[in-house]
């Protein structure tokens, strides 16, 4: 089962615009990450934001945790071309840190 | 760090068959895991390995499924008597104590089962 639901399922902006997705989830958590897959690969990591914290920024990324609402948002801004993949949030529990995905958001920039 | 490597890259074979994967993690992790993605969801958790210990299984593994990592260095899942519905990207992802959590992952291997 997945433990995180992400919204909207799909976006689609245009290049420079910024882009926001949400993921909710349902138990208590160690931390959070999001992660980007492009189209048939792996899944890279871009973010971690641990329970204790309630904002975090890397590059172009800025990503929330509201622990008390059990949601997180993860922003792009002036998104590229290049940021066209599926984000998921994962959460991570238990000693040996297993993450719980969602569902992904499909965000499509166009040029 | 050469990545986490995976092998196949695509696996087509038939119903009943059995197939084996490879997965080579990045050398100094001493974590593995196997997580199983269907087309349009998120990945789901299959097994954990810390060194050589499996530690955790999912519910979703199956008694078809087996997995291994002998010396703690590369693992293998092999999924018998394959069905129509083991049809997925398999994926796996190494991390380290100390890594705070953060995986990393192959590029998976594309099962299609006909």
């Amino acid at each position: 089962s997945q433990q995180g639901e992400e919204d909207p399922q799909a976006l689609s902006i245009q290049e420079g615009e910024n882009a926001t997705m949400n993921c909710s989830y349902k138990t208590s958590i160690n931390n959070l990450q999001w992660y980007r897959q492009n189209s048939g690969r792996g899944l890279v990591h871009l973010i971690l934001i641990r329970s204790n914290e309630r904002e975090k920024h890397s590059g172009r990324l800025r990503v929330t945790l509201d622990t008390s609402k059990k949601s997180s948002s993860l922003l792009i801004t002036a998104s590229r071309a290049a940021d066209t993949a599926s984000y998921f949030c994962a959460t991570g529990e238990g000693a040996g840190n297993k993450l719980t995905f969602g569902g992904g958001t499909r965000v499509l920039v166009k040029p | 760090d050469t990545g986490v490597s995976q092998d196949p890259r695509h696996k087509i074979t038939k119903r009943g068959q059995n197939v084996t994967f490879r997965c080579d993690p990045i050398s100094e992790h001493n974590r593995l895991y196997w997580y199983r993605q269907t087309l349009g969801q998120g990945p789901e958790f299959l097994t954990y390995f810390q060194n050589e210990a499996q530690l955790e299984k999912s519910r979703l593994l199956s008694d078809r499924f087996s997995a291994e990592r002998p010396k703690g260095s590369f693992s293998t899942l092999e999924i018998q008597r394959t069905e129509q519905g083991d049809s997925a990207m398999y994926l796996c992802a190494s991390s380290y104590d100390r890594g705070r959590g953060k995986l990393f992952f192959g590029s998976g291997t594309q099962l299609s089962v006909l």
